[in-house]
């Protein structure tokens, strides 16, 4: 089945500086790749997603890039801000009818 | 529009017992995803329901199971419950197969196992 690799486990960045996750994956069929944000005690939120026909995507001050031939795929925050503090997760589709997520970076923002 | 609905939000069982978990998807979702969240296993798939059937099961035993009812509201048990089941259950709510499209979490179920 699918395994999804995800590194930092934590990071710590100071306030306007940029934060970088990297993910790997294992399934050459997975073609979706959704990120989410978990603050505390709430459920994980889908903040952008990309497909495998995009080789990044862009929404306000977050970024996702695809690799497809090293199966890898990051998420990038730029001018982070104290509430970005929280938990990310990155996912893939590989391995039948669910998402296979990675084990989640602990982001703190420092003001 | 309303989210996806977890009920309860926190319970404690004591070993042994069994537990059922509720939850509501948003309008019109026909896929319902349930997930497991630990500190030291991260977010690990359990089962996923698509119009009444399921579509994939995780690795978990057969304690655990799920349905699904005709309006797509779902549930899950655990029977026989062990201290290690203590965790965050998560449902999540899809309009197409959770494989193909954005997932929507509710608030989940913290269940505390004494």
């Amino acid at each position: 089945g699918e395994n999804v690799e995800q590194h930092p486990s934590t990071l710590s960045v100071q306030e306007g500086d940029s934060a970088v996750i990297k993910c790997t994956y294992s399934d050459s069929a997975s073609n979706y790749f959704p990120w989410y944000k978990q603050e505390l005690g709430k459920g994980p939120q889908l903040i952008i997603d990309i497909r495998s026909n995009v080789g990044e995507k862009k929404d306000q001050r977050i970024a996702v890039t695809l690799n497809k031939t090293a199966k890898h795929f990051s998420l990038h925050i730029t001018e982070t801000q104290p509430e970005d503090s929280a938990v990310y997760f990155c996912a893939a589709n590989g391995g039948g009818n669910k998402l296979t997520f990675g084990g989640g970076t602990r982001v703190l923002v420092k003001p | 529009k309303a989210g996806v609905t977890q009920t309860p939000r926190y319970l404690i069982k004591t070993r042994g017992q069994q537990v059922t978990l509720s939850c509501s998807p948003i309008s019109g979702h026909r896929s319902v995803s349930w997930y497991q969240q630990t500190p030291g296993q991260g977010l690990q798939f359990l089962f996923e329901y698509f119009s009444e059937t399921q579509r994939n099961k995780g690795n978990f035993p057969g304690r655990f199971s799920g349905r699904q009812f005709s309006n797509s509201r779902s549930e899950m048990n655990v029977s026989t419950l062990e201290l290690g089941d203590s965790a965050l259950y998560l449902c999540a709510s899809s309009i197409r197969e959770a494989n193909t499209g954005e997932l929507f979490f509710g608030e989940g179920s913290r269940l505390t196992v004494l």
